[in-house]
C-alpha cells in the first residue's frame, strides 16, 4: 500500500459524459501526478500539480481539466467521453516536486 | 518518447537472481534511473533508484556502469511474486519544479517454479 488513494475504482459510463476521478496523496506529499495507461499508448503521463499550482502538462486532451485543492486532494475531471477515453488513470505524489512518486491503485474507467 | 531500452521479456528461476538490464544512452548527468514495477493492472510500484553509484534497499539492487548508459536491475532472490512488467525510466526535472516519469514498454519478468 503506497499510501495514495484513488475513487472510485471502477467507472462505467456512456459516450459523450463527465466523469470526476479523485485522488488523496499520501500524508504530507505536496505534488501529485496524473498518468493514464491504455492498451495501446502504454502509460502516459498528463499533468502535475505542486502545491495547488500546475507544474507540468503532458498528452493532456483539451477534454480533460484537473485541479488541486487547498487540502492537497485532486480531481481529474474528463468529459464529452469517447470510446478511446477507456483506460486505467493512475494517481501518483511526492513530498516534492523532485522526490520519488508513489502510485496509487488506479481507477479504470469503462467508456460504452 | 522513452528514453530508455530494456528487453520486451524475460525468464528466471525462482530462488535466482533476476538481472534485468536498461540501456539509456542518451541520459543527461543530472538525470535518475528510477526502476518501477506492475503486477496485473495495480498501479506502478517503486523498487530503487540511482544517479551515478549503486544502490541497494530491502526490494533489489541497482548497478549503474561508470558512463552511466546503462544499468542492471538485480532481484537477489526471485519468488513467484516477482512476476511482474518492469520499467527502467530516465527522470525527466525542468523548469519550475516541473516532473516526469516517461514510461516505455517494460521487460515483462516471468518467473517460473
Amino acid at each position: 500500500d503506497s499510501g495514495v488513494t484513488q475513487t472510485p475504482k471502477h467507472l462505467i459510463t456512456a459516450t459523450g459524459q463527465r466523469v470526476t476521478l479523485r485522488c488523496s496523496p499520501r500524508s504530507g506529499d505536496l505534488s501529485v501526478y496524473w498518468y493514464q495507461q491504455s492498451l495501446d499508448q502504454g502509460l502516459q503521463f498528463l499533468i502535475q500539480y505542486y502545491n495547488g499550482e500546475e507544474r507540468a502538462k503532458g498528452n493532456i486532451l483539451e477534454r480533460f481539466s484537473a485541479q488541486q485543492f487547498p487540502d492537497l486532494h485532486s480531481e481529474l475531471n474528463l468529459s464529452s467521453l469517447e470510446l478511446g477515453d477507456s483506460a486505467l488513470y493512475f494517481c501518483a505524489s511526492s513530498v516534492d516536486w523532485a522526490d520519488t512518486q508513489y502510485f496509487g491503485p488506479g481507477t479504470r474507467l469503462t467508456v460504452l | 518518447d522513452a528514453k530508455t531500452t530494456q528487453p520486451p521479456s524475460m525468464d528466471c528461476a525462482e530462488g535466482r537472481a533476476a538481472n534485468l538490464p536498461c540501456n539509456h544512452s542518451t541520459i543527461s548527468g543530472n538525470e535518475y534511473v528510477y526502476w518501477y514495477r506492475q503486477i496485473h493492472s495495480q498501479g506502478p510500484q517503486y523498487i530503487i533508484h540511482g544517479l551515478k553509484n549503486n544502490e541497494t534497499n530491502e526490494m533489489a539492487s541497482l548497478i549503474i556502469t561508470e558512463d552511466r548508459k546503462s544499468s542492471t536491475l538485480i532481484l537477489p532472490h526471485a519468488t513467484l511474486r516477482d512476476t511482474a512488467v518492469y520499467y527502467c525510466i530516465v527522470r525527466e526535472v525542468w523548469g519550475r519544479g516541473a516532473q516526469k516519469l516517461v514510461f516505455g514498454q517494460g521487460t515483462r519478468l516471468t518467473i517460473n517454479p
